[in-house]
Parts: C-alpha cells; sequence; structure tokens
C-alpha cells in the first residue's frame, strides 16, 4: 500500500511539445505530492508539488494535475525545452512523515 | 542560503569494510532523511531524524545506522559493506513533516 507507480518509464519529446508524466498511489493517507528532476550526478531537485486540496497547480511551465478519487497525479510540462532533458520522479508522504515514497522515475528526453 | 551538504562526494571501500557518511541540512532545518538509490531499486527511504531523534526507519538491515546530532548534522554508516549496497546515498533535509524536502547531491559509494 506504499508503493507509487510511475508511467512511462521513458519518454521522447519534441522541442516545444508537452511532456506528460503520470503517477498513482495507493495509500489514501498520502497527502503531500512533490515532483523531483534530476540531472546526471546530481540530487533530485525539488520542481513543484501539490496537496490534495486542489485539482491542479502551475509554477511557470509546469503543471501538476490531481485527481484525488482515482488517487493519481500527472506532470505536464508545456513548452518541452532541450534543458529539461532530465530523469523526473513523483513521490509522495502523509500520516506526519516526512518520509517520501518515490515513482520509479520517467527518463525525458526532449529533441532540439 | 545555502543547500544541503554530503560528504564525501565520492568513496571506495572494500567488502566487509564499514563507512560513514555525512550530511548537513540547510541553515534552519530540524529534520534530515536518508536514501539510497540504485539503478534496480530507485530511491529507497533509509531512515529519518528529526531533533536526534530517528522518527521512521525504511527497510534495511540492521548494518545501516544513523544518528544526528544538536545542530541538525546527520551521519549514517554502513557497516559490513556488501557489493550491493554500491549506491548513491542521498540526504534530504526539510523544516517540518510533510514540507519541502531539499536534497543533497549525495555520496557515491563503490563497494569492490
Amino acid at each position: 500500500q506504499q508503493q507509487v507507480k510511475q508511467s512511462p518509464q521513458s519518454l521522447i519529446v519534441q522541442k516545444g511539445g508537452i511532456s506528460i508524466i503520470n503517477c498513482a498511489y495507493e495509500n489514501t493517507a498520502f497527502d503531500y505530492f512533490p515532483w523531483y528532476q534530476q540531472f546526471p550526478g546530481k540530487g533530485p531537485a525539488l520542481l513543484i508539488a501539490i496537496r490534495p486540496d486542489v485539482s491542479e497547480k502551475k509554477e511557470g511551465r509546469f503543471t501538476i494535475s490531481f485527481n484525488k478519487s482515482a488517487k493519481q497525479f500527472s506532470l505536464h510540462i508545456m513548452d518541452s525545452q532541450p534543458g529539461d532533458s532530465a530523469t523526473y520522479f513523483c513521490a509522495a508522504s502523509g500520516m506526519g512523515r516526512r518520509a517520501l515514497t518515490f515513482g520509479s522515475g520517467t527518463r525525458l528526453q526532449v529533441q532540439p | 542560503k545555502a543547500g544541503v551538504t554530503q560528504t564525501p562526494r565520492y568513496l571506495i571501500k572494500t567488502r566487509g569494510q564499514q563507512v560513514t557518511l555525512s550530511c548537513s541540512p540547510i541553515s534552519g532545518h530540524r529534520s534530515v532523511s536518508w536514501y539510497q538509490q540504485t539503478p534496480g531499486q530507485g530511491l529507497q527511504f533509509l531512515f529519518e531524524y528529526f531533533s536526534e531523534t530517528q522518527r521512521n526507519k525504511g527497510n534495511f538491515p540492521g548494518r545501516f545506522s544513523g544518528r544526528q546530532f544538536s545542530n541538525s548534522r546527520s551521519e549514517m554508516n554502513v557497516s559490513t559493506l556488501e557489493l550491493g549496497d554500491s549506491a548513491l546515498y542521498l540526504c534530504a533535509s526539510s523544516w517540518r513533516e510533510n514540507t519541502e524536502a531539499f536534497f543533497g547531491q549525495g555520496t557515491r559509494l563503490t563497494v569492490v
């Protein structure tokens, strides 16, 4: 019940296109859902996060959509750029714990 | 504001040895969590410390241990190293529960 399932495993998008990464969770006690971006040789960097009381959050080109009833959330990267090429991880936490349960990651490649 | 600092960045150890990794959180953050990242298992939670107390522990053997000092700096120790312990060990700091966790660049441990 602690799992967070992420798809797709890899994604190739053309420059200027929209990148969409999906995650699904099982534990209804999760109440914090962040997305992280990781470049090779670096630690994950927090991109954007959402809580279940809102259905959408936008920060610049990055948008999280959240569907509480379906227990799903997704990351949309608008106007994708080659510099966005990285691995993206969704995560979840809750029950007063700081421990994050991570998805398996999506390797995004944005082609020029 | 300085980020999360992990030292050393790289380590090579021999099977059977022990290793200690260090993490200095962002100033003012009292929570430190540790994660192991491997290609096969992804990002997995090790343990979490808050105000020098271990709050949560992941599903790792007792060879993995940690502690937190009064200045919030944390160390993790792995004893009797195995080849499978080769991984990127990441430290994350946060201010309180279910808030943004910021990761360091990690310590790349190679066990030979």
